[in-house]
Formats: structure tokens, C-alpha cells, sequence
């Protein structure tokens, strides 16, 4: 069974500019989470989609957003990039909204410059 | 949700059994006990969770004190790939925002040849 798959694993934009990621999940989850990790703030949760929904919010600015589609894959976004957006966004698919067992795939880092 | 208190670093002998301690002192009775691991670079990996009583699987087994103020996390033949930060969480299974994990700073387990 495939895992969760990120893309692109690796980015480098300026700042002011915009950026997407994909997530597609594991065959047959519906949950998508989307989690940033920075050496000083740790994982922090940014939002929970589900059955094209987002149905909980970290604590981040409105340039963070995101979608699901109908196949439960998944895109955040964040626009206006600042420096310190540069981080992994980790992306994970769960069977359920509410289970707490996630999984994980390998990040998207994101350098801001 | 509880917070947990894990000690920052740890070492162990290949080989031997690794035992991580989390103390959640303030855990309700309907909040689950979570264990995640995250090797360098790569994003956490779910290993086990517990209510109250003991969970084994094939990775780990889950110690959880009668009281259910601690726990234990049990590699029981630690490995190099193990060396990894190891991460406690409590969450409240089936409730809304259960997919939002708190995951705090960890213990840094290093596994010694």
C-alpha cells in the first residue's frame, strides 16, 4: 500500500511570492492534516480537512489555506511569503477525523529567501 | 488536553531495551495515550496508543501505570535505526480536533553501538 505522498519535496522561493503543496493520502483515508515543522516552534498543526471540508484550524495567519478534492488528495497554500515560512510541511492522511493515528509522509521543505 | 512531561534526551545500548518515560499527570479518564516517533528528516511515524491498559504491537509495547499519570514506551531491542525523537501525546479519541496533535519537544533517543 502506498503511503502519503508529498510534492515537491524540496522549494525555494522569494519572498512575496506564493506556494503550493500536494498531499495525496493513503488509499481509502479521507483525513488529510497539514503540519508545519521549524527548529524554534516544533510541529505545529495548521489544518484538518475532511470529505472536502476543513474541519479544524491551527493558530496561523489567513495566508495559510488550503483544499481537499473529491479523491481526498489535498493543497495548502500560502501566499505573501515571509522568511520565516521557510519550513517542512509535513502532510498526513488518517481513516478518520477524529482517530489520532496519523500518517505522515516526508515533508515538503520550503526555503524562503 | 494534558500536558506531558518527557525527559529531553536519552541514550541506550544497542541491543537492549529502550525505556522512554512520559509522565501526563493531569490525564482525564477519555484521553488515549499516543507515541510517535520522527527520525532525522523524515515526518513521525506512528508507533502505538493505549487507554488503560498495556498495548503491544510488533514495533513497541505501551506500559501505562495504573493511575494512568505515566507511561512507558518499550523498544524492546533498540536497533541504530531507532534513534530517533520520541514524541508522548494524550488526546481525546473520537472528539472533534482529535487529528490535531500537541507534540511537544520530545526525547532524543540515541542508540550507541
Amino acid at each position: 500500500k502506498a503511503g502519503v505522498t508529498q510534492t515537491p519535496r524540496y522549494l525555494i522561493k522569494t519572498r512575496g511570492q506564493q506556494v503550493t503543496l500536494s498531499c495525496s493520502p493513503i488509499s481509502g483515508h479521507r483525513s488529510v492534516s497539514w503540519y508545519q515543522q521549524t527548529p524554534g516552534q516544533g510541529l505545529q498543526f495548521l489544518f484538518e480537512y475532511f470529505s472536502e471540508t476543513q474541519r479544524n484550524k491551527g493558530n496561523f495567519p489567513g495566508r495559510f489555506s488550503g483544499r481537499q478534492f473529491s479523491n481526498s488528495r489535498s493543497e495548502m497554500n500560502v501566499s505573501t511569503l515571509e522568511l520565516g515560512d521557510s519550513a517542512l510541511y509535513l502532510c498526513a492522511s488518517s481513516l478518520g477525523r477524529n482517530t489520532g493515528e496519523l500518517f505522515f509522509g516526508e515533508g515538503s521543505r520550503l526555503t524562503v529567501l | 488536553d494534558a500536558k506531558t512531561t518527557q525527559p529531553p534526551s536519552m541514550d541506550c545500548a544497542e541491543g537492549r531495551a529502550a525505556n522512554l518515560p512520559c509522565n501526563h499527570s493531569t490525564i482525564s479518564g477519555n484521553e488515549y495515550v499516543y507515541w510517535y516517533r520522527q527520525i532525522h528528516s523524515q515526518g513521525p511515524q506512528y508507533i502505538i496508543h493505549g487507554l488503560k491498559n498495556n498495548e503491544t504491537n510488533e514495533m513497541a509495547s505501551l506500559i501505562i501505570t495504573e493511575d494512568r499519570k505515566s507511561s512507558t514506551l518499550i523498544l524492546p531491542h533498540a536497533t541504530l535505526r531507532d534513534t530517533a525523537v520520541y514524541y508522548c501525546i494524550v488526546r481525546v479519541v473520537g472528539q472533534t480536533g482529535a487529528n490535531n496533535l500537541f507534540f511537544g519537544t520530545g526525547t532524543r533517543l540515541t542508540v550507541i553501538p
